[in-house]
């Protein structure tokens, strides 16, 4: 009954490989996020879909596309790793007109 | 832009001691104000929010209040416990906007 749910937990990859961080939300929500927290757990949004429509796009590199194939649903794919991209990656929930985010347990990349 | 500012941390304690984290902001208008906690090697949670100025949030025995005047925030408990041992961010939000802007993260240790 896990209300935000991510995959991997662990991620450890080699610099230049592509890979996938799947999320989903059984809380019927509407709004789904990335975050990114830093090794300094500096916390950061990337990216916010509603109903399936991106509508954050903060500064980030062209390298990382989230795709959301439902509601339910928003992964986040990243191509050609690089080093700074080591951090643990969090993605979040929240229902219509609500502030309140409900947030996965994250997922570890490491990138060697 | 819209931003927070914590007190730097790390802040040790021991057990019943008084934890006071400071939060300032600077926004354009009259945000929505949060903590959020964040237990070692979890996702983050909602601890409490104020939604207009003098509003008090309140759960666990934190308590923060909303400060117009002093555009603060700061959260407050009486009588630490080894298990509020985490990361404390502070964050505002829009109604307008899907986004929560973070505080760096205050780390608390609490010592038995």
């Amino acid at each position: 009954d896990t209300a935000v749910s991510q995959t991997p937990k662990y991620l450890v990859t080699q610099m230049g490989n592509d890979k996938s961080i799947k999320c989903e939300q059984n809380l019927g929500h509407d709004t789904m996020y990335w975050y990114k927290q830093d090794s300094k757990k500096f916390l950061k949004i990337m990216f916010s879909y509603n109903n399936k429509e991106l509508i954050i796009n903060e500064t980030v590199p062209n390298r990382f596309s989230p795709k959301s194939p439902d509601k339910a649903h928003l992964n986040l794919h990243i191509n050609s790793l690089e080093l700074g991209d080591s951090a643990v990656y969090f993605c979040a929930s929240s229902p219509p007109r609500s502030w309140t985010q409900y947030f996965g347990p994250g997922t570890r990349l490491l990138v060697l | 832009g819209d931003s927070v500012t914590q007190m730097e941390g790390p802040v040790t304690l021991s057990e019943e001691a008084f934890l006071t984290i400071n939060c300032t902001y600077t926004a354009t208008g009259y945000p929505s104000l949060f903590w959020y906690v964040q237990y070692p090697g979890e996702g983050l949670q909602l601890l409490l929010k104020a939604t207009k100025a003098d509003d008090k949030g309140s759960n666990k025995g934190f308590e923060a209040t909303y400060r117009k005047e002093t555009t603060s925030f700061h959260l407050e408990k009486g009588s630490v416990q080894v298990s509020d041992s985490a990361v404390y961010f502070c964050a505002l939000s829009f109604s307008n906007d899907y986004k929560l802007s973070f505080g760096a993260g205050t780390t608390v240790t609490v010592r038995a």
